[in-house]
């Protein structure tokens, strides 16, 4: 596509329940990469995927954290058991190879767990 | 642990004037930079990208890198109210695959 794409652009859970968040990348970008920024503060690493190579997980806070991504397609986050500490705005970004061009970032996906 | 360090600010300008913001990142390997512009409740935007010692211009406009000193920059010529916004550095190594974000510093450019 023309961006990266992320839904949904909101969302709003309770405490306790599990959330997917969605991340479409720019066509033929081979790296994808989450990122999480809470109200005020700077952008946190979350996890990386470059091709079909395996991921770089050293990002993800908890095992309630987890990421998937087939080839150089669609990625999906999921957070289990969702805390209000989870609350921010979780960002989705692709880059030709490895960010060594940039990013390019969606819209983000607000989560807020109630 | 890989650093990247900025002044938060509000850094406060008059319109027409320069802006000059820094950053100093602490992994030597880093060869690759980043300026991102990010306005109140949106996503980062890329503006400038620099990956050898010196100027590179772009408009309004400059980067600035200094790897002896881990030094990078971004100058606003001419400031406008409309850059008004957080500016964040984001830095890049051969080490690592993710760039590494500051926590940004935000320019408040008054008319």
């Amino acid at each position: 596509g023309a961006g990266v794409s992320q839904s949904p652009s909101n969302k709003v859970t309770e405490k306790g329940k599990d959330v997917e968040l969605r991340c479409d990348p720019i066509s033929g970008h081979t790296a994808l990469y989450w990122y999480r920024q809470r109200l005020g503060q700077g952008l946190e690493f979350l996890i990386y995927f470059q091709g079909n190579s395996a991921p770089d997980k050293s990002g993800l806070p908890s095992d309630r954290f987890s990421a998937e991504r087939t080839g150089e397609s669609v990625s999906t986050l999921t957070i289990q058991r969702t805390q209000q500490e989870d609350s921010a705005v979780y960002l989705c970004a692709s880059s030709l190879y490895r960010g060594n061009y940039g990013y390019t970032f969606g819209s983000g996906t607000r989560l807020t767990v109630v | 642990q890989k650093e990247v360090e900025q002044n938060s600010g509000p850094l406060s300008v008059p319109e027409g004037a320069i802006a000059s913001l820094n950053c100093t990142y602490s992994d030597r390997g880093s060869q690759s930079f980043f300026w991102y512009r990010q306005y109140s409740g949106k996503s980062p935007e890329l503006i400038m990208s620099i990956y050898s010692n010196g100027d590179k211009e772009d408009g309004r406009f400059t980067a600035q890198l200094n790897k002896a000193s881990q030094y990078v920059s971004l100058l606003i010529r001419d400031s406008q109210p409309s850059d008004s916004a957080t500016y964040l550095c984001a830095v890049n190594s051969n080490s690592g695959y993710a760039l590494n974000f500051g926590k940004g510093t935000s320019l408040l450019v008054t008319p």
